[in-house]
């Protein structure tokens, strides 16, 4: 199983400011993915980032307000710009892996905006 | 679209009890099917993964079961105790596309 390491794990920050939240996986996968999960509810996918391309931000989703990056085959950031308190959210990092195509997670990055 | 639910969303029980727990899907063109536990303000833990050609997946006091034809799953608990306490969702992934569909989750309090 891949082991995901997420930080920031939990962060209160200001309105109007951005947050850049970081993924490191123990193994080389191919595709990456980041979730959102809001207070109370599941969780939504905001994009799917492969190396050495643009991600690919689902329906309601823009790069302006999420910029992700994807430097290499074990690494990725989401950053949350311009945060406003509907932002508050717990953001997870993913990637399935091997024939089964496993999910797996990271432990979160808590966000709160005041 | 695919649709996920889970039903009950919120179950308690005494310790010791055996408990299910049921996952139901609109599309039954599933590539695997996959329940995560998921304590609070935490990220997910992988439970069990059955994919689309299984009847059932099983580790330790943990069983769950596929129909596709009927998009239904369960998750079966035995002899539970309280750590087993948490949010329990299931999620599936369809035969074409990347992404997972995630049910709603069903808390789990397993009372001491």
């Amino acid at each position: 199983s891949a082991v995901i390491s997420q930080k920031p794990s939990r962060d209160i920050c200001q309105r109007g400011t951005s947050l850049t939240i970081q993924c490191q996986v123990d193994s080389q996968v191919t595709m990456m993915f980041w979730y959102r999960q809001q207070p109370g509810q599941s969780l939504t996918l905001i994009a799917t980032a492969n190396q050495g391309s643009e991600a690919t931000y689902e329906s309601g989703f823009v790069i302006d307000k999420f910029p992700i990056s994807r430097p290499n085959l074990t690494f990725s950031t989401l950053t949350v710009s311009n945060m406003s308190p509907e932002d508050s959210s717990i953001y997870l990092c993913s990637v399935n892996q091997g024939g089964t195509g496993e999910l797996f997670f990271g432990e979160g990055s808590r966000l709160t905006v005041l | 679209k695919q649709e996920v639910t889970q039903i009950p969303a919120a179950l308690s029980v005494p310790e010791g009890e055996n408990l299910v727990l049921n996952c139901s899907f609109t599309d039954s063109a599933i590539y695997n099917l996959q329940w995560f536990r998921q304590d609070p303000g935490k990220g997910l833990t992988s439970l069990l993964l059955i994919q689309s050609s299984q009847r059932e997946q099983t580790s330790g006091r943990l069983n769950a079961s596929l129909d596709k034809s009927s998009g239904r799953s369960t998750l079966y608990i035995a002899a539970s105790q309280p750590g087993d306490s948490a949010t329990y969702l299931c999620a599936v992934i369809p035969n074409t596309g990347n992404q997972f569909y995630f049910g709603t989750g069903t808390s789990l309090t397993v009372i001491p």
